[in-house]
């Protein structure tokens, strides 16, 4: 089946470390994007990729990076330099962006991270 | 900057309609999307308009005015299960999405 997939699904890290997320999409679309989700709130953008070795930085990139070396990969790091990473991370695609896009968003399940 | 525009709760009974609205200001508009959301879940994709106008997927409903930078969807047929969150979303650069705050709907029997 195709899909996103996002892994781990729960993460704790204690301050100071950094730690990868990863997202994996068999779907062949071209752009992919990072979401986070604070308790209540919506989504936030914090990278997207709409083609391979190019990205851009969303609303909230500070404290995160990101790489797009493979089209179905798109890996999320949250940095020591981000203050409050405690959230829901949600990756997703979209198949075509530009003029074709359709605005449908396809998700992964998310990672919740957890700062201890 | 991007902004919009959604009630934060909305509660309406078991069978009844219910309107969401969505306000946005943007710096280029592509698209007007709407998702739902269950707790704890990821989103999932409900409709998109590009152009003026009424989309109708079965009992939801989503409509667009680009002159008022206006959107709503519409939930006909209220059922338990519908009980989510709801989020417009704008693509202000063809492929690029920004998400309203959400509405959350609570169903009622």
């Amino acid at each position: 089946d195709g899909g996103i997939t996002q892994s781990p699904k729960y993460l704790f890290r204690k301050e100071g470390q950094n730690v990868t997320l990863s997202c994996e999409q068999n779907l062949n679309h071209d752009a992919m994007y990072w979401y986070r989700q604070d308790p209540g709130q919506g989504l936030r953008l914090i990278y997207y990729s709409q083609i391979v070795n190019d990205f851009q930085k969303g609303d909230i990139a500070e404290g995160y990076s990101v790489s797009r070396e493979k089209k179905e990969s798109f890996p999320l790091t949250v940095t020591s330099a981000q203050k409050n990473p405690t959230a829901f991370y949600l990756c997703a695609s979209l198949p075509q962006a530009g003029g074709a896009s359709t605005g449908e968003l396809f998700f992964g399940e998310g990672s919740r991270l957890t700062v201890l | 900057g991007q902004s919009l525009e959604q009630p934060s709760e909305v509660t309406a009974v078991e069978g009844a309609i219910v309107q969401i609205n969505c306000t946005y200001q943007t710096s280029g508009f592509y698209g007007l999307s709407w998702y739902q959301q269950h707790d704890g879940g990821a989103p999932t994709f409900l409709s998109y308009n590009a152009l003026d106008g009424l989309e109708e997927t079965g009992r939801f409903s989503s409509f667009l005015s680009r002159s008022d930078s206006y959107g709503y969807l519409l939930l006909q047929e209220l059922q338990m299960k519908d009980s989510a969150s709801y989020f417009c979303a704008v693509d202000v650069q063809g492929g690029k999405l920004i998400f309203g705050q959400g509405t959350e709907l609570s169903v009622k029997p």
